[in-house]
């Protein structure tokens, strides 16, 4: 069975500064990882995912992330937080070939402050 | 525009009765899911459907019904057995087009009463 965990269900950081949301997974195949983003009373949208080519993974907004396996981790940083970038955010993680179901994080708000 | 269309988007419903939350896509996407989204509990996966006239339960598909009689369309029914169906309820969908990533739709909320 696969699982993700979020560290930090709210994160706050200053605008400008670096925005790091954390996501460990565990699965017993290797994974695909995906993070999505939601803003108040709407859908989940795509951010970044990895299917096992590149380690480090660039998405939209200027988000990225790495795939680190020793540590069982897919860490998402920002270097540079702005205000839009208020929301919650979400880790995902499935196993190929089964079905592209996704088990999810319990989220993480990003708060950002001036 | 291509994409993935819930409604209603607000809902409310009275204990006992069943209601309906429909999902449209027009990405020829093979795949459907229904996901639903409580505070602080991330989401949950009610039921999935890989082909037309196919589906299998998620991980909580109780009190829950669904149907998969045309590719495009994949709706949920919550059944009067649910017992807490408050809810924001997220349709999605994957195919080959995307890569089989799964994209969402833009959620319904749908309130007891």
């Amino acid at each position: 069975a696969q699982s993700v965990t979020q560290l930090g269900s709210h994160v706050s950081v200053s605008e400008g500064a670096l925005v790091l949301l954390r996501c460990n997974y565990s699965s017993s195949v290797p994974p695909y990882l995906f993070w999505y983003v939601q803003y108040p009373n709407q859908g989940l949208q795509l951010l970044l995912k990895y299917t096992s080519a590149a380690t480090l993974v660039k998405g939209i907004n200027g988000f990225e992330a790495e795939f680190k396996k020793s540590e069982t981790s897919f860490h998402l940083t920002k270097p540079s937080a702005h205000m839009s970038d208020a929301a919650e955010y979400f880790c995902a993680v499935s196993e190929p070939g089964g079905g592209n179901k996704l088990t999810f994080g319990t989220g993480t708000q990003l708060k950002v402050e001036l | 525009d291509g994409g993935i269309t819930q409604s209603p988007k607000y809902l409310f419903r009275k204990e006992g009765q069943n209601v309906t939350l429909s999902c449209e896509q027009n990405l020829n996407h093979d795949a459907m899911y229904w996901y639903r989204q409580d505070p602080g509990q991330g989401l949950r996966l009610i039921y999935y459907s890989q082909i037309v006239n196919d589906f299998q339960k998620g991980d909580i598909a109780e009190g829950y019904s669904v149907s998969r009689e045309k590719k495009e369309s994949f709706p949920l029914t919550v059944t009067s057995a649910q017992k807490n169906p408050t809810a924001f309820y997220l349709c999605a969908s994957a195919g080959r087009s995307s890569g089989n990533t799964i994209y969402f739709g833009e959620g319904s909320w749908l309130t007891v009463v």
